[in-house]
């Protein structure tokens, strides 16, 4: 089944930008969507099919997706930003369509 | 605003059967295009998707956890719910229900319900 690769943390001054990536084969070819996970709370769609952002989502929020690599990018970081983060792409080719990143705690420090 | 939200035992004994709902609200199950999901994910770790069922009554499920589990979906009480077999200690997690549409993001998602396997 696909697999799709992130870092497990990532760790940025507030004000400053943090730059999470989600590695998967030719990932660029299919349509990836961020989810933010604040601790005990329920998984919230921050970008979806590579760069949207559903209403609500400040546009500190941006997506790209290129080659084997999709990158959720999250300008001046702010405090309340400290949370999960987790890509996921539809594997049209695969028995197991709906696929899930490894996930990536972002620490603002 | 289309609500979702998880209702079921929080404890289940070991070799026994998990046993989730999932009501709907704000919109109809059946308004068609939208795949109704089970989600879950283990205490301090990642999501896992478990399977989903369109309005039709059509399944799709996760390959590592197919022969376990059964999806229905009763839209009279604009309702789907999880049937989870035989589960063991490694079943205990936060189980999520959400929409989707094919091919598609999850929004949105229920608030979550742990279930405990334990005897």
């Amino acid at each position: 089944s696909y697999v799709l690769t992130q870092p497990p943390s990532v760790s940025v001054a507030p004000g400053q930008t943090a730059r999470i990536t989600c590695g998967g084969n030719n990932i660029g070819t299919k349509s990836v969507h961020w989810y933010q996970q604040k601790a005990g709370q329920v998984p919230v769609l921050v970008v979806y099919d590579d760069t949207d952002r559903p209403s609500g989502i400040p546009e500190r929020f941006s997506g790209s997706n290129s080659g084997n690599t999709a990158t959720l990018t999250i300008s001046r970081v702010e405090a309340g930003d400290e949370a999960d983060y987790y890509c996921q792409v539809w594997d049209s080719s695969g028995d197991h369509p709906y696929v899930f990143g490894t996930g990536t705690k972002v620490t603002v420090l | 605003q289309v609500q979702l939200q998880e209702s079921g035992p929080g404890l289940v004994k070991p070799s026994e059967t998990l046993s989730l709902t999932c009501t709907v609200s704000g919109d109809s199950i059946s308004s068609g295009g939208y795949f109704w999901s089970w989600i879950r994910q283990h205490p301090g770790k990642g999501l896992e998707w478990i399977g989903n069922i369109f309005y039709s009554g059509s399944t799709y499920y996760n390959p590592s956890l197919r022969s376990l589990v059964i999806i229905s979906i009763d839209t009279s009480k604009n309702q789907f719910s999880l049937k989870l077999s035989s589960v063991t200690a490694a079943d205990t997690a936060v189980y999520y229900c959400a929409r989707s549409k094919v091919g598609r993001w999850f929004d949105p998602w229920g608030q979550g319900t742990l279930v405990t396997v334990s005897s």
